[in-house]
């Protein structure tokens, strides 16, 4: 079965750390991984999303990065903002399937 | 349109009763899906359409759990005789049809069955 883990489960930082968050999977063969980010009573948010064959990308000050073989992935903030706040969600879907299979999120606390 | 839009934003309804959900995909993404969460917890597979395909209701907790889709459009969740456990917000995402191209998510319903 498939298993997505974040690490930690809540993270406050002072305003303008920079900071990674931490998410594992058990399937090996990982399609691609996508970061959300959830808002209070919101919806998802696509952050970012990496193919199995990408190690990383980048948006603004976001980067995630992918590593098959460890079966982790990393979302680095720099320079995290108090509009950063938010619960941050890592999925992946596994090959050959079209399901995106969640971890349970780590919520960020960037204090002002 | 521009996202996915998803109505009610909020229900709240009366234990026994039916409830249908919405969810209006982008145009254009022949991929449709359906996920759970209830508070405190993480997103659960419920139900996914793909074009013309028989859909997977593999993530369907019971049978009071339906969803329809009609061609490449609108989808449907209902939810038959609903009970407290079905409080949850419901999420709708769409996709261009790959795994490859990842999730667009509507902004959900918050379902209350009291």
């Amino acid at each position: 079965k498939q298993e997505v883990t974040q690490i930690p489960a809540a993270l406050s930082v002072p305003e303008g750390e920079n900071l990674v968050l931490n998410c594992s999977f058990t399937d090996s063969a990982i399609y691609n991984l996508q970061w959300f980010r959830q808002d209070p009573g919101k919806g998802l948010t696509s952050l970012l999303l990496i193919q199995s064959s990408q190690r990383e990308q980048t948006s603004g000050r976001l980067n995630a990065s992918l590593d098959k073989s460890s079966g982790r992935s990393t979302l680095y903030i720099a320079a995290s903002q108090p509009g950063d706040s938010a619960t941050y969600l890592c999925a992946e879907f596994q090959g050959g399937s079209e399901k995106l299979v969640f971890g349970k999120g780590t919520k960020l606390t960037v204090n002002p | 349109g521009a996202g996915v839009s998803q109505s009610p934003s909020n229900k709240v309804t009366e234990k026994g009763k039916d409830v249908e959900l919405r969810c209006d995909p982008i145009s254009g993404h022949t991929a449709l899906y359906w996920y759970r969460q209830r508070l405190g917890q993480g997103l659960e597979f419920l139900i996914y359409f793909q074009g013309n395909s028989a859909p997977d209701k593999s993530g369907l907790p019971s049978d009071r759990f339906s969803a329809e889709r009609t061609g490449e459009s609108v989808s449907t969740l209902t939810i038959q005789r609903t009970q407290q456990e079905d409080s949850a917000v419901y999420l709708c995402a769409s996709s261009l049809g790959g795994a490859g191209y990842g999730y667009t998510f509507g902004s959900g319903t918050r379902l209350t069955v009291v």
